[in-house]
């Protein structure tokens, strides 16, 4: 079936450092590929999307391309700021496209 | 503002008793579905629903039920039957395949 891998966290950090975090995945055919962010306390919100190989999605500085020869979508930002801290979920719309499959989370802490 | 509400953000309940959270949505959107969050823990489906008055299990029906009346709500039951109800709860919908999300309610049973 369809998933989802991330590396486990927490991704600890000091501001202004390049941050990457790894996403692979195993899909039937080529879906769309998502990053989501969720701030404490708070629901989950779209950070960028990618609806075919090779694209790259982007948004606040943060990208990800997708990549189906290493069947990946590694999130990266060249620099990160305290207000980045977060968990980032890797997610993929499962073979029927009814639901979601999500990585677990990985948590990012970003320190002045 | 289109968008996702979910009430109450804070919900205390005596162990026992059933619970019902909200979930509106003025997107237009026909699925939504509904999540449990774990401290730590990532995502986990509950019910959907694609249509109205039409609803799937997810992977941790057991203790919950659901509802779909109307296109813009679907509301979650936690009952008496769900042994550790106590989680972070969230509703999302979706056009297609991108959900939009709600921001949540914490539920804790006393």
């Amino acid at each position: 079936g369809d998933s989802v891998t991330q590396m486990e966290g927490p991704v600890t950090l000091s501001e202004e450092a390049f941050l990457t975090i790894n996403c692979t995945y195993t899909a039937t055919g080529y879906p769309s590929l998502f990053w989501y962010v969720q701030y404490p306390g708070e629901g989950l919100q779209l950070l960028l999307k990618a609806t075919k190989a090779d694209d790259k999605g982007s948004n606040k500085g943060f990208e990800a391309t997708y990549r189906k020869e290493t069947t990946s979508f590694h999130l990266e930002k060249g620099s990160v700021q305290v207000s980045d801290s977060a968990v980032y979920f890797c997610a993929l719309p499962n073979s029927g496209y009814s639901t979601l499959t999500f990585g677990k989370g990985t948590m990012l802490l970003v320190s002045p | 503002d289109g968008g996702i509400t979910q009430s109450p953000k804070y919900l205390f309940r005596k162990e026992g008793q059933n619970v019902t959270l909200s979930c509106e949505q003025n997107l237009n959107h026909d699925a939504m579905y509904w999540y449990r969050q774990d401290p730590g823990q990532g995502l986990r489906l509950i019910y959907y629903s694609q249509i109205v008055n039409d609803f799937q299990k997810g992977d941790i029906a057991e203790g919950y039920s659901v509802s779909r009346e109307k296109k813009e709500s679907f509301p979650l039951t936690v009952t008496s039957a769900q042994k550790n109800p106590t989680a972070f709860y969230l509703c999302a919908s979706s056009p297609g395949d991108e959900q939009f999300f709600g921001p949540g309610t914490r539920l804790t049973v006393l």
